[in-house]
């Protein structure tokens, strides 16, 4: 299957900090990435739709300002989370879909923790 | 949007049984529903996935159903060995291209 790469796989940082990051497309280029938030034992909440050269599209109740969302080129998306605070921290995972079979691929994910 | 609920949150068998997990969806429109597999901190892996002209798709041990009628799709794993304990996602596309709607997840247990 197509490979997606997400960095950082584990982050930790102060409260009041602002933490990138990085979605990407190995071997295919993703018009398209999706950006997902997982609490513990929970299931993957869609936060928003990163589309390249263009805005991305925000779920209802994510905070576009809170959670920033760049799609620079075919292959990156990144997540900026501003001011981090503590409950912020969670399992962020992204996701592409891989044109040729119209599949989704996962990301390794971020595991971010705010102190 | 598209709703996707999936039955049971748990579900705890013997190594060489079977296990079925179920899912609902309710947009008429979806055509197409993957089923992942998600160990502990790891990233959902896609294992089967079905669209809407098939009724059952199978690989392996592993098997998909699909009544559109009824706008339901199962997951059935047969001869569970304990590698397969994990938590299993269904999922369906909605009206968005490429938009994928997650079922709240099933943690398998299997018992050696």
């Amino acid at each position: 299957g197509a490979v997606v790469s997400q960095h950082p796989s584990r982050v930790i940082c102060k409260s009041g900090t602002s933490v990138k990051i990085e979605c990407r497309s190995l071997d295919f280029q993703a018009t398209t990435m999706f950006w997902y938030r997982q609490f513990p034992k929970q299931s993957l909440m869609l936060m928003a739709t990163s589309n390249e050269g263009s805005k991305a599209t925000y779920e209802q109740g994510v905070e576009k300002d809170k959670f920033l969302i760049n799609h620079a080129s075919l292959t990156l998306s990144t997540l900026t989370v501003t001011s981090a605070h503590p409950e912020d921290s969670s399992f962020y995972i992204c996701s592409a879909v891989y044109p040729s079979n119209e599949k989704l691929f996962f990301g390794s994910g971020t595991q971010l923790s705010v102190l | 949007g598209e709703n996707v609920e999936q039955h049971p949150s748990t579900l705890s068998v013997q190594e060489g049984d079977s296990a079925v997990i179920k899912c609902t969806y309710s947009d008429s429109a979806s055509n197409y529903f993957p089923w992942y597999k998600q160990e502990l901190g790891k990233r959902p892996q896609l294992i089967i996935d079905i669209r809407s002209n098939v009724g059952e798709k199978k690989d392996q041990r592993i098997a998909v159903t699909l009544n559109k009628t009824a706008k339901h799709f199962s997951l059935h794993i047969t001869e569970t060995q304990p590698e397969d304990s994990a938590v299993y996602f269904c999922a369906a596309d909605g009206l968005n291209f490429n938009k994928f709607y997650f079922g709240s997840g099933t943690k398998l247990n299997v018992k050696p």
